[in-house]
């Protein structure tokens, strides 16, 4: 059975600060893929990041950065100098490879909340 | 045109109506998805569509019926709901269910209140 726990239900910071969101998955398959969405109050769940695991290499675009360990299961997702703008629920996401369905197993969400 | 729409934005339906939800993508994706979302909860697959044939149904009652008329169209219709039916509901397409195309692309969601 898959699952992808995000520890932190809710985090609040002020604008600038640095934060991590956390992501932690269970699976038994050697190949997977995970994902980060992030949904703001307007409902449409946006893309981030695809990472397959054979790709360990970190990944930075702008502000964002996401650090992938599979000895420890994480997928974090860092926003660095945040904004109001990041304020969003984020869904850390994975999935089988080799899924007919392409079904995603979705973490509960970490609803970020950014303060001026 | 990189983007899924759906419509409506919003929609109030009574236990005993009959409404559709409306999807649309011209992305030229293969795949097609209804999920359901309900409040502070992740998104639940409800349907599956690849090349227009329905290819996963994760036990959705039969008050749900989507249909998928042509690879760009993607409906949703809706009969005998019950008020526990409310929900934001969201449309997601890939460019197939292949493992080198498959992050989804969703669209922002139909909030339905059923009263």
């Amino acid at each position: 059975a898959q699952k992808v726990t995000q520890a932190q239900t809710e985090i609040s910071v002020v604008e600038k600060e640095d934060v991590t969101l956390d992501c932690v998955y269970e699976t038994r398959d050697t190949t997977y893929y995970l994902f980060w969405y992030k949904q703001p109050p307007s409902g449409e769940l946006v893309f981030l990041i695809r990472r397959n695991s054979f790709d360990e290499q970190n990944e930075i675009s702008g502000r964002y950065s996401w650090n992938f360990q599979k000895s420890t299961s994480s997928f974090n997702f860092t926003i660095t100098a945040s904004q109001v703008v990041d304020s969003a629920v984020y869904f850390c996401a994975l999935r089988k490879s080799n899924n007919a369905g392409n079904m995603l197993t979705f973490g509960g969400g970490t609803r970020l909340m950014v303060k001026p | 045109d990189t983007e899924v729409t759906q419509t409506p934005k919003h929609l109030v339906m009574g236990m005993t109506n009959k409404k559709s939800l409306k999807c649309e993508q011209h992305m030229g994706h293969r795949a097609m998805y209804w999920y359901k979302q309900k409040a502070k909860k992740p998104p639940e697959l409800m349907f599956v569509y690849s090349y227009e044939k329905l290819s996963i149904n994760e036990s959705v009652p039969s008050r749900f019926s989507p249909e998928c008329p042509n690879s760009s169209l993607l409906n949703l219709h809706l009969h005998a709901l019950q008020p526990e039916d409310s929900a934001l509901y969201l449309c997601a397409s890939s460019q197939s269910l292949a493992d080198s195309y498959n992050e989804q692309f969703f669209g922002p969601g139909t909030r339905l209140t059923v009263l």
